[in-house]
């Protein structure tokens, strides 16, 4: 079954701490993008890479990381500098080549601050 | 710039009723695109539809319709018949055509469908 896996469903972040989250898709796509959803509203783009080993900053990108090592994977770090994390962060994954291709996404990650 | 409006937050229906969910956009392109998604509970977007500038015929699948009108800039959504299990949000996106995969999504539309 092709599709995109994210882990863990559910994070809890201690103040000061960076996190975590993994993204893995088996389609094939060299695009992949990760966003963030806050309650009652829509999805805000945080990063998104076109291809291994080069990645773009969104709307949304400081206090985040990432990485494009494997085509596979798009792993997001929240790190200490975001000071309100607490969110739904969802990942797409889409086949490249000109704008309108369409993104699929993941299952989510709910981040919380304990 | 581009953006993307679903002025209706919450819609409530009774089972089997007939709803309209509304998608006003803006944007320069002549090219562009755009999306429906559904994200039921389980929280993961569903793709449902992709439209590019150029195409304006109105699509149906299954109880699903779209309603595509450049002269207004709107691409409206309607459940014919609707089911407990259309609950959900509902986001409406919008997509350049030549300048790389981004996407602009609306604040979505919580639709409620009663027993």
């Amino acid at each position: 079954d092709g599709g995109i896996t994210q882990s863990p469903k559910y994070l809890f972040r201690k103040e000061g701490q960076n996190v975590t989250l993994s993204c893995e898709q088996n389609l094939n796509h060299d695009a992949m993008y990760w966003y963030r959803q806050d309650p009652g509203q829509g999805l805000r783009l945080i990063y998104y890479s076109q291809i291994v080993n080069d990645f773009q900053k969104g709307d949304i990108a400081e206090g985040y990381s990432v990485s494009r090592e494997k085509k596979e994977s798009f792993p997001l770090t929240v790190t200490s500098a975001q000071k309100n994390p607490t969110a739904f962060y969802l990942c797409a994954s889409s086949p490249r080549g000109g704008g309108g291709k369409t993104q699929y996404f993941g299952p989510g990650t709910r981040l919380l601050v304990l | 710039a581009q953006k993307v409006t679903q002025a209706q937050t919450e819609i409530s229906v009774v089972e089997k009723e007939d709803v309209t969910l509304d998608c006003v956009y803006e944007t320069r392109d002549t090219t562009y695109y755009l999306f429906w998604y559904k994200q039921p509970p389980s929280g993961e977007l569903v793709f449902l539809i992709r439209r590019n500038s150029f195409d304006e015929q109105n699509e149906i699948s299954g109880r699903y319709s779209w309603n595509f009108q450049k002269s207004t800039s709107s691409f409206n959504f309607t459940i014919t018949a609707s089911q407990v299990v259309d609950s959900a949000v509902y986001f409406c996106a919008l997509s350049r055509g030549n300048y790389g995969q981004n996407f602009v999504f609306g604040p979505g539309t919580r639709l409620s469908v009663l027993p």
